[in-house]
Parts: structure tokens; C-alpha cells; sequence
């Protein structure tokens, strides 16, 4: 299996600017997840997915950020407008049991 | 509101020293994951505990579960620079909604 892929790997985008992070999960993970990883706050659950529905979104920050999943393999976090300090790693992970196999991260910049 | 708390935050060592980082919790976990994260990269995942006391050795990594399974450790003997890299220990509440810790970031210097 080629692992949990995450795109882009970097993107550098204006502030109010639309961004979309992909991610394709495990096959035969019911379980995804998403994640932010900065320096100050370490790695942040926004909201994770069981069998393509969203369980828990409370660590989403606000209404900027949204997340679907519209199929077992392919679920996207939404940032509109963009604002500088949404810059981060952001990850995906994927699950079938309480062990999480992580994709490599997009390295979001916001200037 | 469930936090687990690492120490140390950092920690240098030169090659061939032992080490050992902890992970503790007011709070009861289910299992608890150790996780490894190296620049650019995600955490990959290193060991689960599950039950109170459990010892579990992946070569010269020693992981431990408290009996209460509130707390755990790693300890690595005879660290290599190839060992360097952030430590991440994780807690699973129980329904699949895992709690991070902060990490303890290991350089080990040749």
C-alpha cells in the first residue's frame, strides 16, 4: 500500500485567498483524520471522519475552515478566506483501530 | 478537558548515552501510542500499550505503561543520531479520538 498521500506538499497562497488540501487514506481505513502541527501549539485535532461521516469537528478553529468526505478514499480540508495565521503543516491520517498511519503534511505558508 | 504532559521538551545527548522521556496524565487512557516524527515527515508510529504495567522493547527502545495507565515511558539505550527526532506519545480516549502530547524533541549528537 503507498501509505495515506496528501496534495499538495507546499502551498504558499495570498491572505483571502480559497485553499484546498486533498488526502486519500488508507484503503479499508474507516477512520480519518486531520490534524495541524505548528511550533506554538504541537499537533491539533480539527475533525475526524468515521466510514465517510464527520464524528467530532469541535477542533476545526471557526467557519473558515470546512471538511468533507464524499467517498471512502478522498476526503479535502477547506480554508476561504485564507488568513496568515492558518499557516502550518497541515496532516491526514487514516485508521481502522486506535493506531493512526499519517500522510507526509502540506506545508501551508499564508502571506 | 484530558492533557498529557511530556518532559523533557528537549533534550541532547551525544551518541551512545541512555535516555528517558515521560508521558503522564491526570487522566485514564485506553491504550497509548508513541509516535516518532522526523523533519518534513508525519509521526510514524513506533509501539501501543494497552494494559497497566506493560513492558514492550523494539530493540534498544524500552516503552512502558503505568499499572494506573496514566503514564508512560521511553527509554532508549545507547541513543544513535539516526534516534534524533520529535517523540510524540498519544492517548486514546476511547473513541477513536486520540490526544497528543506535545512531543519531546531528541537530538543526538555522533
Amino acid at each position: 500500500d503507498a501509505g495515506v498521500i496528501q496534495s499538495p506538499r507546499h502551498e504558499v497562497t495570498e491572505m483571502g485567498q480559497e485553499v484546498t488540501l486533498r488526502c486519500k487514506p488508507i484503503s479499508g481505513h474507516d477512520y480519518l483524520f486531520w490534524y495541524r502541527q505548528t511550533m506554538m501549539r504541537g499537533l491539533e485535532l480539527l475533525i475526524y471522519f468515521n466510514n465517510n461521516v464527520p464524528i467530532d469537528d469541535s477542533g476545526m478553529p471557526e467557519d473558515r475552515f470546512s471538511a468533507k468526505m464524499p467517498n471512502a478514499s478522498f476526503s479535502t480540508l477547506k480554508i476561504q478566506p485564507s488568513e496568515p495565521r492558518d499557516s502550518a503543516v497541515y496532516f491526514c491520517a487514516s485508521s481502522w483501530s486506535y493506531e493512526q498511519y499519517f500522510g507526509p503534511g502540506t506545508r501551508l505558508t499564508v502571506t | 478537558t484530558q492533557l498529557l504532559e511530556q518532559s523533557p521538551q528537549f533534550l541532547s545527548i551525544q551518541e551512545g548515552e541512555n535516555l528517558t522521556v515521560y508521558c503522564n496524565s491526570s487522566s485514564v487512557f485506553s491504550s497509548l501510542q508513541w509516535y516518532r516524527q522526523e523533519p518534513g515527515e508525519g509521526p510514524v508510529l513506533l509501539v501501543t500499550v494497552v494494559t497497566g504495567g506493560e513492558v514492550k522493547k523494539l530493540k534498544r527502545l524500552t516503552f512502558q505503561f503505568g499499572d494506573a495507565r496514566k503514564d508512560s515511558s521511553l527509554h532508549i539505550t545507547a541513543a544513535q543520531p539516526g534516534d534524533t527526532g520529535l517523540y510524540l506519545c498519544a492517548g486514546d480516549t476511547g473513541g477513536f479520538k486520540t490526544i497528543f502530547g506535545a512531543g519531546t524533541r531528541l537530538f543526538v549528537k555522533a
